[in-house]
């Protein structure tokens, strides 16, 4: 069964500095991997997603991810942090492109000015 | 266009009292996901229906929750008889062809 693992509940990063998120997953096949961000009292938005084309993809707000199948991750970076980017962050894992999401713990993002 | 959406988007319950929530996916999206958000259990599937059938009900906690999906469009979750904790962020996503799920902005339903 799919699962994915997401170390360290909340995150804290200085305004300007670098937003590292870690993603582990496990999957039986080739897997489709998303990363959600939720806002306060909101839904799940897509940040970007990974579907066996490129390794490195581009995601909305500057975001980024790359995939290694070698080391089983989908780590999500951002250059430098702004304090929009203060959100909840979700790593998810579907074995089949339109199939059920296994989603991580979830990060929590603090930006500190 | 209209995103998902979800009604009510709040909801305070009695303990044993049923519960209906709906969702309208984005149209034309034939795939439709229920996952429940709490916060000793984080996100959870529920139940997946393409077009009106549910191939997959495996998440579903229990007997007392029931889904349908009508028209290829609108989909109810039920829960019967309510404990508290059913209490969380009940979530519905849509999906056409392209993998990706895209999310409503949930019902919060508090069991008293």
């Amino acid at each position: 069964a799919q699962s994915v693992t997401q170390l360290g509940s909340h995150v804290s990063v200085s305004e300007g500095a670098l937003v590292l998120l870690r993603c582990n997953y496990s999957s039986s096949v080739p897997p489709y991997l998303f990363w959600y961000v939720q806002y306060p009292n909101q839904g799940l938005q897509l940040l970007l997603k990974y579907t066996s084309a490129a390794t490195l993809v581009k995601g909305i707000n500057g975001f980024e991810a790359e995939f290694k199948k070698s080391e089983t991750s989908f780590h999500l970076t951002k250059p430098s942090a702004h304090m929009s980017d203060a959100a909840e962050y979700f790593c998810a894992v579907s074995e089949d492109g339109n199939n059920r999401l296994a989603f991580g713990k979830g990060n929590q993002v603090v930006v500190i000015p | 266009g209209a995103g998902v959406s979800q009604s009510p988007s709040n909801k305070v319950t009695e303990k044993g009292k049923d519960v209906e929530l709906r969702c309208d996916p984005i149209s034309g999206h034939t795939a439709l996901y229920w996952y429940r958000q709490s916060l000793g259990q984080g996100l959870e599937f529920l139940i997946y229906f393409q077009g009106n059938s549910a191939p997959d009900k495996s998440g579903l906690p229990s007997d007392r929750f029931s889904a349908e999906r009508t028209g290829g469009s609108v989909s109810t979750l039920t829960i019967q008889r309510t404990q508290q904790e059913d209490s969380a962020v009940y979530l519905c996503a849509s999906s056409s062809a392209s993998e990706t799920q895209y999310f409503g902005p949930g019902t919060r339903l508090l069991v008293l």
